[in-house]
């Protein structure tokens, strides 16, 4: 079936360091690839999205590009704010109307 | 302006009683989902209904019912309620129809069984 790895966390950076999440997947078909943020407390947001090969996805200073040679969609981010600490899930839709199949989650804390 | 909306945000309730979580979505999309997260953050699919029809049933137990009285509202009532229920459950919508299946979630049910 359908899966998503994703680095094991928990990550810990400074301030305006750069972040990397690295995402794999593995899908029958030709899925869409999402990053979805959990920030403390709260519910699950679409951080960015891609839906075709070298797609690139970008939000609030993050992005990831949809590499179908390597399968995977590895989430960037230039300078980390403490702002940004939160639960990063990776997640990908096989067929236009299947359920998102989930990877573990990242956790990210940055501190000052 | 809420656009997925989930009540109760805390459950706190004994082994062995039966509670209900609902929610609602006012973006129009015709098709719902509940997922479940544990203590790990893992997230995994329970259920999904597109028009009121259930779609996917991923090996739930059948205390687990889901209801959707109609496309905005899925419901979940969980009876006989086991410790190991104890989790965070989204809801989450969809367009039956859309390209990608982008999903939009809400806030989260945190279920404590004691």
């Amino acid at each position: 079936g359908d899966s998503v790895t994703q680095m094991e966390g928990p990550v810990t950076l400074s301030e305006e360091a750069f972040l990397t999440i690295n995402c794999t997947y593995t899908a029958t078909g030709y899925p869409s690839l999402f990053w979805y943020v959990q920030y403390p407390g709260e519910g699950l947001q679409l951080l960015l999205k891609a839906t075709k090969a070298d797609d690139k996805g970008s939000n609030k200073g993050f992005e990831a590009t949809y590499r179908k040679e390597t399968t995977s969609f590895h989430l960037e981010k230039g300078s980390v704010q403490v702002s940004d600490s939160a639960v990063y899930f990776c997640a990908l839709s096989d067929l236009g109307n299947t359920p998102l199949v989930f990877g573990k989650g990242t956790r990210l804390s940055v501190i000052a | 302006d809420t656009a997925v909306s989930q009540t109760p945000k805390y459950l706190v309730t004994q082994m062995g009683n039966d509670k209900s979580i609902k929610c609602e979505q006012n973006l129009g999309h015709d098709t719902m989902y509940w997922y479940k997260q544990d203590s790990k953050k893992f997230l995994k699919i329970m259920f999904s209904y597109n028009n009121k029809e259930l779609i996917i049933n991923e090996t739930v137990p059948n205390r687990f019912s889901p209801k959707s009285p109609d496309k905005a509202h899925l419901n979940l009532h969980i009876n006989s309620l086991e410790l190991g229920d104890s989790a965070v459950y989204f809801c989450a919508s969809s367009y039956w129809t859309s390209a990608d299946n982008e999903q939009f979630f809400g806030p989260g049910t945190r279920l404590t069984v004691l």
